[in-house]
């Protein structure tokens, strides 16, 4: 059974950095293109990141050059770096498997960051 | 990349059905048949309803069914039932990010 278990979220100031996690299990982990996907409370969707099989990154211009993806294929693990919060980063983060044709096929529960002072 | 664009809301009454638009251009929903459907009921994580514009994944029910047309793709939801009440956003790739939502569509069965 396909599993994204999120962690590391909480609160922290303005300014300030926090690392998430995501521990896949049930699939072979570097096979997969992975994302992490972002979602305000009562807002909807908005793509964060996504990381290659060969380690490829990619960002919407709302994160870049302050959140960073990267994954532990020996871990089966997904982390997102993110410096610089702000308080329009609140939100709950989910990580996602991307299937075939670029669906994300299976999410975790979520994990709630929120950037208050 | 703007987000796609759906209605805020739509709404129907048991055993009818309905659709729900998804609005984008040729640089993602027209241009490619990478477009995904997901359910979300609240405080849930999403789950993949549709994918490749209309293929379901194992598990979904017959009763939802995607389309395209142009840059607008299309969810339909036929013999609407009380658990179909959710969230629904579309997805799809992009010539410049792996990704964009909708906005996301609250269906309410009436």
């Amino acid at each position: 059974e396909v599993q994204l278990v999120e962690s590391g979220g909480g609160l922290v100031q303005p300014g300030g950095s926090l690392r998430l996690s995501c521990a896949a299990s049930g699939f072979t982990f570097s096979s997969y293109d992975m994302h992490w996907v972002r979602q305000a409370t009562g807002k909807g969707l908005e793509w964060v990141s996504a990381i290659g099989t060969a380690g490829d990154t990619y960002y919407p211009g709302s994160v870049k050059g302050r959140f960073t993806i990267s994954r532990e294929n020996a871990k089966n693990s997904l982390y997102l770096q993110m410096n610089s919060l702000r308080a329009g980063d609140t939100a709950v983060y989910y990580c996602a498997r991307e299937g075939d044709y670029g669906e994300f096929d299976y999410w975790g529960q979520g994990t709630l960051v929120t950037v208050s002072s | 990349q703007s987000a796609l664009t759906q209605p805020a809301s739509v709404s129907g009454s048991p055993g009818q059905s309905i659709t729900i638009s998804c609005t984008g251009t040729s640089s993602d929903v027209g241009g490619y048949n990478y477009v995904s459907w997901y359910q979300q009921h609240p405080g849930k994580a999403p789950k993949l309803m549709i994918y490749e514009v209309s293929n379901r994944p194992s598990g979904v029910s017959n009763r939802f069914s995607g389309s395209k047309s142009g840059n607008t793709a299309s969810l339909t939801i036929s013999g609407l039932q009380a658990e179909d009440e959710a969230d629904y956003y579309c997805s799809s790739y992009t010539s410049s990010s792996p990704v964009v939502f909708g906005g996301g569509t609250k269906l309410t069965v009436l």
